[in-house]
């Protein structure tokens, strides 16, 4: 089945302890990102990733780290977490060819609070 | 920079009433304009897209047309079911990184 798996669904932790999100996904897209879902802001998107070893910077990366080594893993590390990162995480991937009308496909999210 | 305005929430309806939830855009270029649908408890799902000027996109009895001149992209539905329940977010995508930018999404509850 074709899909993007997040782990862990939930996490509940520490200012400033060190945590990754994994995103794998089994499609062989090239294109892969994070958002972070927060009330009234819809999804905004952290990092993307054109492929391997090819990163940037979405319009919130504050306190965000990424890498792409493999095509099909684009984990997220946040390496000193503060509150304002309490938020529901989400990674999508893609083709990346045509025009940019490719499909985003959602993992199922990851729920993050940071105390 | 690019946006997107969606009406704002939340919508109840009744079942089979008419469903309108306005979507506006600005964006350089010329972006791709998507539905996705969010059930409650997953993922976003891409319910519908359009990719160009007049391009009308539907799925599951939904629509929505590429509207260039109003720079709109609402969605439809002409009769509602209570599984239609769930938070609609319009999108589009648009430059060289091809960069989803999201509307602050509706809350659609249809009743019984």
């Amino acid at each position: 089945e074709a899909q993007v798996t997040q782990n862990p669904r939930y996490l509940i932790t520490v200012t400033g302890k060190k945590l990754t999100v994994t995103c794998s996904q089994n499609m062989n897209h090239e294109y892969m990102s994070w958002y972070r879902q927060d009330p009234g802001l819809g999804l905004r998107q952290i990092y993307y990733s054109m492929n391997v070893e090819v990163t940037d910077k979405g319009d919130v990366p504050e306190g965000y780290k990424v890498s792409r080594k493999e095509k099909r893993n684009f984990p997220l590390i946040l390496e000193s977490p503060s509150p304002n990162q309490t938020s529901l995480y989400f990674c999508a991937s893609s083709l990346w060819e045509g025009q940019g009308g490719n499909e985003q496909f959602f993992g199922p999210g990851t729920r993050l609070t940071v105390l | 920079g690019n946006s997107v305005t969606q009406m704002e929430g939340p919508v109840t309806l009744s079942e089979e009433a008419f469903l309108t939830i306005n979507c506006t855009y600005t964006a350089t270029g010329y972006p791709s304009l998507f539905w996705y649908v969010q059930y409650p408890g997953e993922g976003l799902q891409l319910l519908l897209k359009a990719t160009k000027a007049d391009d009308k996109g539907s799925n599951k009895g939904f629509e929505a047309t590429y509207r260039k001149e109003t720079t709109s992209f609402h969605l439809e539905k002409g009769s509602v079911q209570v599984s239609d329940s769930a938070v609609y977010f319009c999108a589009l995508s648009s430059g060289s990184a091809r960069q989803l930018t999201f509307g602050s999404g509706t809350q659609l509850t249809v009743l019984p």
